[in-house]
This record gives C-alpha cells, sequence and structure tokens, in this order.
C-alpha cells in the first residue's frame, strides 16, 4: 500500500527553535512534494525535490531516495510557520504534522 | 497570475440537491485533480484528470462525478448531496500527474444538512 508516514505528528516548538520534520515511504519514491497548510486552510506548495537538498529562506529539504525517507527543517522557527506540513507521496497524502510555534 | 480558483468558498445546503463546485486553472495544466480533507484524515483523492476527457477515480469517488470537457475547467458534482459529503475540497492542477508540484485552489467548504 502506497503510504506516507510523517514524524512527530504534533509539534510545539519556542520561537527560534530549529525544527525537524521526517517523512518516511512504504513504496518507492523518485521525488517528492513538501505542502504547508494554514489554519486558514490554503495549501500552499514548499518545495519539490528528487535529490540532495533544496533551500527556501529558513527552509531546508532533503532526500533520499534509497532510504525512502525526506526531512523538512525550520531553522529560527517564527510562529508563522505555525501551520500543517504534508508529504504527499504522489496523491497520499496523510494527516501531516501539526506544527506551533509559541513567542 | 497563475492560480487555481475554485467557486463557490462556501456553501450550506440540504440534502438531495444538487450541486457543483467549480474549478478553473490558469496555467494550462493537464492533470486537475480533487480532493476532500476530513478531520484526521488528512486530504483524499476523489476524482482526477489526466487530461480533456480522461478522467478516473481516485480513493473515495462515491456519489461524485466530475468532467473535463475543456483543459481550464474541472467541476466536481454532486448529484445527490448527503451530509457525510459535509466536507473541505479542494482543487488542484499540475503539468502532469505523478511527480510534478500541484498548485491547489483555496478550498470550498460545503456544509450539507
Amino acid at each position: 500500500k502506497n503510504e506516507v508516514e510523517q514524524s512527530p505528528q504534533n509539534l510545539t516548538a519556542q520561537e527560534g527553535e530549529f525544527i525537524t520534520i521526517n517523512c518516511s515511504y512504504s513504496v518507492g519514491i523518485s521525488a517528492l512534494h513538501w505542502l504547508q497548510q494554514h489554519p486558514g486552510g490554503g495549501i500552499v506548495s514548499l518545495f519539490m525535490l528528487s535529490s540532495g537538498k533544496k533551500k527556501h529562506g529558513r527552509l531546508i529539504a532533503t532526500i533520499n531516495i534509497q532510504e525512502k525517507h525526506s526531512s523538512l527543517h525550520i531553522t529560527a522557527s517564527h510562529p508563522r510557520d505555525s501551520a500543517v506540513y504534508i508529504c504527499p507521496n504522489q496523491f497520499y497524502f496523510g494527516t501531516g504534522t501539526s506544527l506551533t510555534v509559541i513567542p | 497570475e497563475a492560480q487555481v480558483t475554485q467557486n463557490p468558498r462556501y456553501l450550506i445546503t440540504v440534502t438531495g440537491k444538487k450541486l457543483t463546485v467549480t474549478c478553473s486553472q490558469n496555467m494550462n495544466h493537464e492533470y486537475m485533480s480533487w480532493y476532500r480533507q476530513d478531520p484526521g484524515l488528512g486530504l483524499r483523492q476523489i476524482y482526477y484528470s489526466m487530461n480533456v476527457e480522461v478522467t478516473d477515480k481516485g480513493d473515495v469517488p462515491e456519489g461524485y462525478k466530475v468532467s473535463r470537457k475543456e483543459k481550464r475547467n474541472f467541476p466536481l458534482i454532486l448529484e445527490s448531496p448527503s451530509p457525510n459529503q459535509t466536507s473541505l475540497y479542494f482543487c488542484a492542477s499540475s503539468w502532469t500527474g505523478g511527480n510534478q508540484p500541484q498548485h491547489f485552489g483555496d478550498g470550498t467548504r460545503l456544509s450539507i444538512l
């Protein structure tokens, strides 16, 4: 079954902390997508990556295709980073990781 | 501006009254998809379309219909809505299916009484 496992499911952090969210897959992947869903519901695409690492501002995503694993890192976290982060494997989304950053 | 537009954003209606949620994209994307999002279940795919006149069932197609007569539009039709279809719905598009970034609409919150 094409499933995604994210950890942690819920995360609360203090402002300024370094945050890591992990994704593991049960089937092979060739690329992966990280999405961000804010409390208002809108979904934004953060990254699409098929190898190595990508960086956008304070966000860094890494992927290891062989190990079927990806991580999303947030440096110097801020309350506006509070959202649900989702790493769908093609079209299976899972429930994501709910992040709350406290001022 | 590249976007996926859904209408309406909010709708409260009654059981059995046919409704259509429209979705339009201006990026000339071939792939379009509908998802529903329910608490504790994440996003689940309802239907998708790889191109004009090509549609396929996703994970939860029961009670829904779609059509893809033109590339830009992909309406979601509830012929006889029921309360279990109360949900938050998202339309998305991408260049092709599979490993392409998807662009999402702002969502449509449906309440079926």
